[in-house]
């Protein structure tokens, strides 16, 4: 399978404690986004990099999270000290970044996260 | 501010009937419109894309139309078979210099009735 890849798929984890998720972008792609969905509701933004720079936070990305791309390639984001409301699913996208013109994104399967 | 709507959240139509989903976007500065599908459990699966120099583009059995002076956009979905359900989204990318961020809408559920 060529497409996003993201893990874990699902994560279960009590108030306070942190989580990490990753995310593999399709081959070859510069740019990497991710994206919260909560139920029922259409992603919403929270950050994204060319390749390995962050161009661009989301003022839902409050301090408790970050986000690395270390090499441009894989990305990891993290929570610290989870809170109930961080549950929703955390999706990431890929597309090729090559020009400034808008491309399409793809989106892997993403990552459930429940908060206890 | 940017807000990309839709007219109904659900949607059922006859198996082999043609649908059709629509979008209101209130930011007529946006560039890029884009469709999703998704499916319980999986991410959002691109479906078709046009820009706004556009008034319609085609893919396989399906059909986007964009509509500028109303701010409209809609998703028409030919012979519709048991694998279109899903939650359809409307996406859109405003003309911002070096932006690449997606505004999704609500959603609309699309089932197909047999």
């Amino acid at each position: 399978d060529t497409g996003v890849s993201q893990d874990p798929r699902h994560k279960i984890t009590k108030r306070g404690q942190n989580v990490t998720f990753r995310c593999d972008p399709i081959s070859e792609h510069n740019r990497l986004y991710w994206y919260r969905q909560t139920l029922g509701q259409g992603p919403e933004f929270l950050t994204y990099f060319q390749n390995e720079a962050q161009l661009e936070k989301s003022r839902l990305l409050s301090d408790r999270f970050s986000a690395e791309r270390p090499k441009g390639s894989f990305s990891t984001l993290e929570i610290q000290r989870t809170e109930q409301g961080d549950s929703a699913m955390y999706l990431c996208a890929s597309s090729l970044g090559r020009s400034t013109v808008t491309e399409t994104q793809y989106f892997g399967p993403g990552t459930r996260l429940l908060v206890l | 501010g940017e807000s990309v709507g839709l007219h109904l959240p659900t949607l059922s139509v006859q198996e082999g009937d043609n649908s059709i989903i629509n979008c209101a976007y209130s930011n007529s500065a946006s560039d890029y419109f884009i469709w999703y599908k998704q499916e319980s459990g999986k991410g959002p699966q691109f479906i078709i894309d046009i820009r706004s120099n556009m008034d319609k583009r085609q893919g396989q059995r399906v059909t986007v139309l964009l509509n500028k002076t109303v701010k409209h956009l809609s998703l028409q979905i030919a012979a519709t078979q048991p694998g279109d359900s899903a939650v359809y989204f409307c996406a859109e990318i405003p003309l911002i210099q070096g932006a690449q961020k997606l505004v999704f809408g609500q959603g609309t559920r699309l089932t197909i009735n047999p």
